[in-house]
C-alpha cells in the first residue's frame, strides 16, 4: 500500500519560532507537494518538487521555504511563525503524468 | 487562484439517495479528478476522467465531463452515511500537475 507520511499530526508553535514539517512517501516518486488547506479556500499550493534538491513556487510561496535532500522526503519549513500561518498542512507526492496524487493525513499548525 | 468550483458548498441528504456535486473550471484541461476527504484527515483519490472521455464509473460513483460546457458532476448512487465527507474536483490543465488546482469542496452530509 502506497504511503505518504506526515510526521507531525498536531502542532502549536509560537508566534516568531521555526517549524519544521516533514514529509516522507515510499513510492519513489519524484514529484512531491505541500499544499495548505482553510475553511472556505479548499487546498492551495505552496511548494512543489520535482526532483531532488529541486523546487518550483507554488501559489502562496510567501512566508515558506522547502528542502528535499531525499528523493523520499520533502520538508516544509516556517523561518518565522506567525498566527495567519495557523492552518491544515498537506503533504501529497504523484509519480507520473496525469495520475492521482497521493496525500498524507495532514498536519494542524496552530500558531500563538 | 481557483480553477475548480463546486457546487453546492453542502449537501445534505438521507441513505439510499442518490447525491449529486457539479464542478466548473475556467480554462482548458487536460483531466479532471476528483477526491474524498474525511473530516481532518487527507485527501483520497476516487477518479480520474481525461478530457477525452466523456462518462466514467466506478462502483457507486459516476463522473461526466462536458469540456464546452468545463464542467464535470460526480454522481454517488445509493448513498450510505460512510460517504459523509467533502469532496474536492481538481482540474490538470497540462501533464504537469504543478498545475493541478482544487475547488473549494462540497461538504456531503448522508444521515442514516
Amino acid at each position: 500500500d502506497v504511503k505518504v507520511t506526515q510526521s507531525s499530526r498536531y502542532l502549536v508553535k509560537r508566534t516568531g519560532e521555526k517549524v519544521f514539517l516533514e514529509c516522507v512517501q515510499d513510492m519513489d516518486h519524484e514529484n512531491m507537494f505541500w499544499y495548505r488547506q482553510d475553511p472556505g479556500l479548499g487546498l492551495r499550493l505552496i511548494y512543489f518538487s520535482y526532483d531532488v534538491k529541486m523546487k518550483e513556487k507554488g501559489d502562496i510561496p510567501e512566508g515558506y521555504s522547502v528542502s528535499r535532500e531525499k528523493k523520499e522526503r520533502f520538508s516544509l519549513i516556517l523561518e518565522s511563525a506567525s498566527t495567519n500561518q495557523t492552518s491544515m498542512y498537506l503533504c501529497a507526492s504523484w509519480g507520473s503524468p496525469g495520475n492521482t496524487i497521493y496525500f498524507g493525513e495532514g498536519s494542524w499548525l496552530t500558531v500563538v | 487562484s481557483q480553477q475548480g468550483e463546486e457546487d453546492p458548498q453542502a449537501l445534505s441528504i438521507q441513505e439510499g439517495e442518490n447525491a449529486t456535486m457539479n464542478c466548473s473550471y475556467k480554462t482548458s484541461i487536460n483531466n479532471l479528478q476528483w477526491y474524498r476527504q474525511n473530516s481532518g484527515r487527507g485527501l483520497v483519490h476516487l477518479i480520474l476522467i481525461r478530457s477525452n472521455e466523456r462518462e466514467k464509473h466506478s462502483g457507486r460513483l459516476r463522473v461526466t465531463l462536458d469540456t464546452s460546457k468545463k464542467s464535470s458532476s460526480l454522481l454517488i448512487t445509493a448513498s450510505r452515511a460512510a460517504d459523509t465527507a467533502s469532496y474536492f474536483c481538481a482540474t490538470g490543465r497540462s501533464y504537469n500537475t504543478d498545475k493541478l488546482i482544487f475547488g473549494t469542496g462540497t461538504r456531503l452530509q448522508v444521515f442514516p
